[in-house]
C-alpha cells in the first residue's frame, strides 16, 4: 500500500524544466508534502515543502493540486548536477512523524 | 550553514558482532531519527525519538537495536548481534519541529555504510 506514486524515470535537456509529478491521494488535510533528493547514496537533501499553497524556493517550486492528492515538483533550468533520485514524502503512519519514502524518479538531466 | 554528521563514514564488522553508529544532529533539534537502505531499495524508517525516548519504531527495529542520547548532543544507533542482512546505509536525521503535522524538514546526514561480513 504506497503511500506515494511516481514514475520510475525521467529525463530531461540541460536548461529545460524538469517536471516531477506524484500522486499521494491519501495524505490528510493537515499534512504536509516534502520533497528530497537523493544522489548516489548520499544522504537525501531537503528540496521544498508544501501544504496546501503553491510554494517557490532558489531550488525549485511545489505545485499542490486544490484537492491536495497530487504535487509536481519543478526545477526551472535544469543542470547535470540535478540529475538525482527525486522522493515525494508524505507521513510513514497516521500518528507518526517518520517519513515514507517511495521508489521515487529517477531524474537524468542530458547534456 | 549547520548540519547532521555521522561516523564512522564506513564500518566493516563480523556476523553476531555489536556496532554502534553514531549521530550528532543540528544543535537546537529535538526530533531525531534513524533510516535505512539496503543497497538498491527504498530509504526505510527505522525508529524515532524525541524527550530522551523512543516516539516510533518500525517492524525492523526489533530488539538487536537500540537507540541513546548519551550526552545531549551525540544520537547512536546500536546493533548488538550484526547479522548479514543489516547491511546497509544508516542514515540520522534530525528537525526542530515534528514533520507530519507541523512541517519540520528532516536533515539527513550523510549515512554511515555497515558491511556485514
Amino acid at each position: 500500500d504506497a503511500k506515494t506514486t511516481q514514475p520510475p524515470s525521467m529525463d530531461c535537456a540541460e536548461g529545460r524544466a524538469a517536471n516531477l509529478p506524484c500522486n499521494h491521494s491519501t495524505i490528510s488535510g493537515n499534512e504536509y508534502v516534502y520533497w528530497y533528493r537523493q544522489i548516489h547514496s548520499q544522504g537525501p537533501q531537503y528540496i521544498i515543502h508544501g501544504l496546501k499553497n503553491n510554494e517557490t524556493n532558489e531550488m525549485a517550486s511545489l505545485i499542490i493540486t486544490e484537492d491536495r492528492k497530487s504535487s509536481t515538483l519543478i526545477l526551472p533550468h535544469a543542470t547535470l548536477r540535478d540529475t538525482a533520485v527525486y522522493y515525494c514524502i508524505v507521513r510513514g503512519s497516521n500518528t507518526g512523524n517518520q517519513f515514507y519514502f517511495g521508489t521515487g524518479t529517477s531524474l537524468t538531466v542530458i547534456p | 550553514e549547520p548540519e547532521v554528521t555521522q561516523t564512522p563514514s564506513h564500518q566493516v564488522t563480523q556476523m553476531g558482532q555489536e556496532v554502534i553508529l553514531r549521530c550528532v544532529p543540528i544543535s537546537n533539534h529535538l526530533y531525531f531519527y534513524w533510516y535505512r537502505q539496503i543497497l538498491g531499495q527504498k530509504v526505510e524508517f527505522l525508529v524515532s525519538f524525541y524527550n530522551n525516548e523512543i516516539s516510533e519504531k518500525s517492524e525492523i527495529f526489533d530488539d538487536q537495536f537500540s537507540v541513546e542520547r548519551p550526552d545531549g548532543s551525540n544520537f547512536t544507533l546500536k546493533i548488538r548481534s550484526t547479522k548479514l542482512e543489516d547491511s546497509a546505509m544508516y542514515f540520522c536525521a534530525s528537525t526542530a519541529l515534528p514533520s507530519g503535522l507541523a512541517g519540520g524538514e528532516q536533515f539527513f546526514g550523510p549515512g554511515t555504510r555497515l558491511t556485514v561480513l
